[in-house]
């Protein structure tokens, strides 16, 4: 089975530009979820696709970050402008309907300058 | 509110000798707790998780964690440590049920194994 699949896995971006993050979950898995671990700091939930809807994305720091996920399979985070502070590494992780257990990504590093 | 402390931000432990990484947590309701580790350069990996039944669960690479209700702790440990544990280590909580599977993480744990 192959796994969660993220890239690019290190990205780095003057302040201002847009990047965009994508995310393969394991095929099958309907559950989809986006985390940001900034230096230091505990792993932040962003959001949750069930399928193609947004289950929840109260973790979301504001409107400069934009999450979707088309016909249910892959997903994308698209960061735009980007600001210093979005600098960390974006987790995906995928799971199969009612069950608990994460799969994660290698996750994308984002560096902005 | 869901949220889980570990305490230490890093834990030095001679090769060999047994090791412990804190976890406490506060949940309303039942826990699901899991242990994940990141590699250097690498992704998360699932460790280990537990939800009901023993209160020791064993997990990959040697690594088993206790539950303890009363303590609200979920401690990870391992008998014999090895230099390739070296790496950093999180704790993480979500309800049991309700539909929702948002999980929280803890701040991690860096392991550092001395030779």
């Amino acid at each position: 089975e192959a796994g969660v699949t993220q890239f690019p896995s290190h990205s780095v971006i003057e302040k201002g530009q847009t990047v965009t993050l994508r995310c393969d979950p394991i095929s099958g898995h309907d559950n989809l979820y986006w985390y940001r671990r900034v230096m230091g700091k505990e792993i932040k939930f962003l959001l949750h696709f069930v399928k193609e809807s947004k289950q929840d994305e109260s973790g979301m720091p504001n409107n400069r970050f934009l999450a979707e996920r088309t016909g249910g399979t892959y997903s994308t985070l698209k960061v735009q402008p980007a600001e210093l502070e979005d600098s960390g590494v974006y987790f995906c992780a995928s799971s199969p309907r009612d069950r608990g257990g994460y799969t994660f990504g290698s996750g994308t590093r984002l560096t902005v300058v | 509110a869901q949220s889980v402390a570990q305490p230490e931000d890093q834990v030095n432990v001679a090769e060999g000798n047994p090791l412990t990484v804190k976890c406490t947590y506060s949940v309303s309701g039942n826990p699901y707790l899991f242990w994940y580790v990141q590699y250097p350069n690498r992704g998360l990996q699932f460790l280990l998780k537990y939800i009901t039944g023993d209160n020791l669960v064993k997990g990959s690479y040697g690594f088993e964690a206790e539950f303890n209700k009363s303590q609200t702790s979920f401690h990870l440990k391992k008998p014999s440590a090895l230099v390739s544990d070296s790496a950093l280590y999180f704790c993480a909580v979500r309800v049991i049920g309700g539909g929702y599977q948002k999980v929280t993480f803890g701040i991690g744990t860096k392991l550092q194994v001395i030779p």
